[in-house]
């Protein structure tokens, strides 16, 4: 299992600023994800962040708006850019470990951003 | 792309009612998840399902995979106020370590 240690848990931002969330692993692993969350609904992919390399964004999703540091294997960041209220969201990172037998996934506990 | 259908989408019900959730889809996954959170959390693993037909039972949980690898189900027997929260299931696409996740199912158990 990992330990993901994820901050803040929340804040409440002033459009067109940028907030940058901050992911520690308690262990070094490849690749890291980031996640957007409304409240009581799915996850949708963000990107991937792999040590060394740019992060791989999801259609929908650009470095511009959402860069990613990816500075060793235990941390990770996130940042919103120029945010606007449709910003507002639960934002999540995630690893993925192989077990056994399959990949299972562990989440940072969150942070949940309103853009006013 | 591969999708995870889930239903149903939201449930209320009373304590000490049994309840399914269900999570189909047309491709076949190596190993498929459930995920339960809470408010303020990020998701936790419950289990996880890798062989077609397979059964496990956490406690008052009982999930089962599809015999082809393609659908899930997740039985609460006697749910508890505690089990309120979201339920996600979610598949794993190839061996890329990418998770395929369904919609959520909201799970609200009043006492």
């Amino acid at each position: 299992s990992a330990v993901i240690s994820q901050k803040p848990s929340r804040d409440i931002c002033q459009r067109g600023t940028s907030l940058t969330i901050q992911c520690q692993v308690d262990s070094q692993v490849t690749m890291m994800f980031w996640y957007r969350q409304q409240p009581g609904q799915s996850l949708t992919l963000i990107a991937t962040a792999n040590q060394g390399s740019e992060a791989t964004y999801e259609s929908g999703f650009v470095i511009d708006k959402f860069p990613i540091s990816r500075p060793n294997l235990t941390f990770s960041t996130l940042t919103v850019s120029n945010m606007s209220p449709e910003d507002s969201s639960i934002y999540l990172c995630s690893v993925a470990l192989k077990a056994r037998v399959a990949t299972e996934a562990f989440f940072g506990q969150g942070t949940r951003l309103t853009v006013v | 792309t591969q999708l995870l259908e889930q239903s149903p989408q939201f449930l209320s019900i009373q304590e000490g009612e049994n309840l399914t959730v269900y999570c189909n889809s047309s491709s076949v996954f190596s190993s498929l998840q459930w995920y339960r959170q809470e408010p303020g959390e990020g998701p936790v693993l419950l289990v996880t399902v890798v062989t077609g037909g397979e059964v496990k039972k956490l406690k008052r949980l009982t999930f089962q995979f599809g015999d082809a690898r393609k659908d899930s189900s997740l039985h609460i027997t006697a749910a508890q106020p505690g089990d309120t929260g979201l339920y996600l299931c979610a598949g794993e696409v190839g061996n890329g370590n990418k998770l395929v996740f369904g919609a959520g199912t909201i799970l609200r158990v009043k006492s």
